[in-house]
């Protein structure tokens, strides 16, 4: 079983939707919770971040994290085709203080219609 | 502005032969790492390094070594290219001393082998 699951979709919606995403994760320990999206043939960029369980909202998007299940979302609101991209849920534990290691997950790939 | 560059961007090889993809950052992190992206896999870690000198095993490091010998560069080396190793490879650095662990990405080297 991976530590990190994420549906990969692919995922395709009308401009304007409502987007859910979602992982699922077994290690307990993760306490760094993000979202990175990665436009086709670019690397992965950094879209939220949150530390331990809540959300957090910036614009559009808003992340949540729910320790007990274990389980990660991220929602878009008003998608736009720009909006079209691969998500990918990462997450870490600290063992020592800044030598944090990401585990992702396989990334979902979604497509906004206009 | 500080950047990341991976080269070369696309690489054809043939089975047996030693390939070295290039590394190279202007953030001045001491944290670098090198990910391959697979479908159906999303990221994983094949090695990493927290400073000049310092390299560690990842998930997947059967293959491959890195060297660190200074703050600027991580070249990752297949020591004998094989099909398996056909993949989008991503080298990525952190700042030890940011509170998140976010990774910064270059645009990935693709290599195919023959």
């Amino acid at each position: 079983q991976k530590e990190v699951e994420q549906d990969p979709g692919p995922l395709s919606v009308p401009e304007g939707a409502i987007v859910s995403l979602n992982c699922t994760y077994s290690n307990s320990a993760f306490q760094y919770f993000m979202w990175y999206r990665q436009y086709s043939r670019k690397g992965p960029e950094l879209l939220m971040y949150t530390y331990s369980s809540g959300n957090k909202e910036d614009g559009r998007f808003t992340a949540q994290v729910d320790k007990s299940s274990k389980y990660i979302s991220l929602f878009i609101r008003d998608s736009q085709p720009s909006d079209s991209a691969t998500y990918l849920c990462a997450m870490s534990a600290v063992e020592v203080v800044g030598a944090q290691k990401l585990v992702f997950g396989q990334g979902t790939r979604l497509t906004i219609n206009p | 502005d500080a950047e990341i560059t991976q080269s070369p961007r696309h690489k054809i090889t043939e089975t047996g032969r030693q390939v070295t993809l290039a590394c190279h950052q202007t953030w001045n992190h001491n944290n670098m790492f090198w990910y391959r992206q697979d479908l159906g896999h999303g990221l994983r870690l094949i090695h990493y390094s927290y400073g000049v000198q310092d390299t560690n095993k990842g998930e997947v490091s059967d293959g491959y070594s890195v060297s660190r010998s200074n703050t600027e560069d991580l070249p990752l080396t297949l020591e004998s290219a094989a099909s398996s190793q056909t993949s989008v490879y991503f080298c990525a650095s952190s700042d030890p001393s940011g509170s998140t662990g976010e990774l910064f990405f270059g645009e990935g080297s693709r290599l195919t082998v023959l």
